[in-house]
């Protein structure tokens, strides 16, 4: 069964702190993509990756980093986490061509 | 942004009904695509649909596209409690693999 792998299902980090958020496929997909869930605003794309070493920015990239060392995985860093940054994070991957993404389960993150 | 508008924002049907959900988006777009996300879980993939089509089954799934009016609707037909769930659409963008979403439909189905 084809998977998306996201380390954490709840995360608490405080203020200021450096957080790392892992995702890791299984499926030998090109794309990987990170986006945040919030209420009301749907989820909306920070960064995404077409392939190792790769990066685009998204919609809201601001306070985040990425990193794509090997194809399977794809890093998400709040540099300094801030309390706006509480959230539902939720990683995807996918093929090259137009297909459906696989989403991992997503991390819960609190920041206080 | 490109994200993309659910309509309504919440509906409510009784089992065995058909629940139809609408999306609106503003740009041009090469595929749309629709999801499920049950309660504080990941989405699923659902049904792509290529502009150049019109309409799409998937079991009792319909989805519709209409492009000179930029929408799409997704139709489930005989409903169940287990359909129960927020269903977003995703739309792409001109050049790129990445999808953009919306904010969702909440459906409930009532047993």
């Amino acid at each position: 069964d084809v998977k998306v792998t996201q380390s954490s299902r709840y995360l608490v980090k405080r203020t200021g702190e450096k957080v790392f958020l892992e995702c890791v496929q299984d499926m030998d997909h090109e794309n990987m993509f990170w986006y945040r869930q919030d209420p009301g605003l749907g989820l909306r794309l920070i960064y995404f990756s077409y392939d190792v070493k790769m990066k685009e920015k998204g919609d809201i990239p601001e306070g985040y980093s990425v990193s794509r060392e090997k194809k399977e995985r794809f890093s998400l860093i709040l540099e300094s986490a801030s309390t706006n940054q509480t959230s539902m994070y939720l990683c995807a991957s996918s093929l090259v061509s137009p297909q459906g993404y696989t989403f991992g389960s997503g991390t819960r993150l609190t920041v206080v | 942004s490109q994200q993309g508008e659910e309509d309504p924002q919440a509906l409510s049907i009784q089992e065995g009904e058909n629940a139809t959900m609408n999306c609106s988006y503003k740009t041009s777009i090469n595929n749309l695509q629709w999801y499920r996300q049950n309660s504080g879980r990941g989405l699923v993939h659902l049904i792509l649909i290529r502009s150049n089509e019109r309409e799409k089954h998937s079991g009792r799934l319909r989805v519709t596209l209409d492009t000179s009016k930029k929408s799409s609707s997704l139709l489930i037909t005989a409903s169940r409690a287990a359909d129960t769930a927020s269903y977003f659409c995703a739309t792409d963008a001109s050049t790129g693999n990445q999808f953009y979403f919306g904010t969702g439909t909440s459906l409930t189905v009532i047993p």
